[in-house]
């Protein structure tokens, strides 16, 4: 267990409205990812952070930002939802830089399932 | 970029028996790590197996085992004395081993494998 919790679990917003999605970790990993499941598609990085403050686009970022201020917490934000937002989200942490003997594994948190409505 | 392939988007077993989930892979990379994922109805994304690619021997946890064909970019997962409760959506992963990729996963579509009592 890697520690990583997401909130909220479930959340359901009209288009429109902005929704913020948090990951937190208690390891103090370097790296973050944010990742959407659809049906179809697997899993797709959206964005991730390489530090605080230090973060990149993914394959599919267009209409997501985030931003991590401190080590523990990644945000991802929706500015403005869209029905095309509505997806199951998952934050996951890396254990490269951590570990003496490194595994590379990632590790997921419980993921956040969100409907825009 | 690295591209992933499932072409199983479902496969079923009967209990006790064995079955091989299939995946390809497209990189120019030499050195990288491969991963198989399951993720039950729970929703949790829990790593199966990993594969370091400079590694020949195909790695074995328990009833799991992979044959990895670097050659072919082949990377399957064999599940033998199949159990109900291996029943779930299985992915299959890439991650570069270079730093410069930033650990990031590249996903396939996914195996939907059922275990039938």
């Amino acid at each position: 267990d890697a520690g990583i919790t997401q909130s909220p679990r479930h959340k359901v917003t009209e288009t429109g409205t902005p929704v913020t999605l948090r990951c937190h970790q208690t390891e103090n990993h370097r790296y973050m990812y944010w990742y959407r499941q659809d049906p179809g598609h697997g899993l797709r990085l959206i964005h991730y952070s390489y530090g605080v403050k230090d973060t990149d686009k993914g394959e599919v970022s267009d209409g997501y930002s985030v931003s991590r201020s401190k080590t523990e917490d990644f945000l991802l934000t929706l500015e403005s939802a869209t029905s095309s937002q509505t997806s199951v989200y998952f934050c996951a942490i890396s254990t490269r830089e951590m570990r003496v003997i490194s595994y590379n594994e990632q590790f997921f948190g419980p993921g956040t399932r969100l409907t825009v409505l | 970029a690295q591209t992933v392939t499932q072409s199983q988007p479902e496969m079923s077993v009967q209990e006790a028996e064995t079955v091989t989930l299939s995946c390809t892979y497209d990189t120019s990379e030499s050195d990288y790590y491969l991963f198989w994922y399951k993720q039950p109805p729970s929703r949790q994304m829990i790593l199966v197996i990993r594969q370091e690619a400079y590694k020949q021997q195909n790695a074995t946890e328990n009833r799991f085992s992979v044959n990895f064909q670097k050659a072919a970019k082949s990377f399957s997962l064999k599940i033998s004395d199949s159990q109900l409760g291996d029943a779930a959506m299985y992915f299959c992963a890439y991650r570069s081993a270079s730093g410069g990729s930033n650990y990031k996963l590249t996903f396939g579509k996914g195996t939907l494998l059922t275990v039938n009592p």
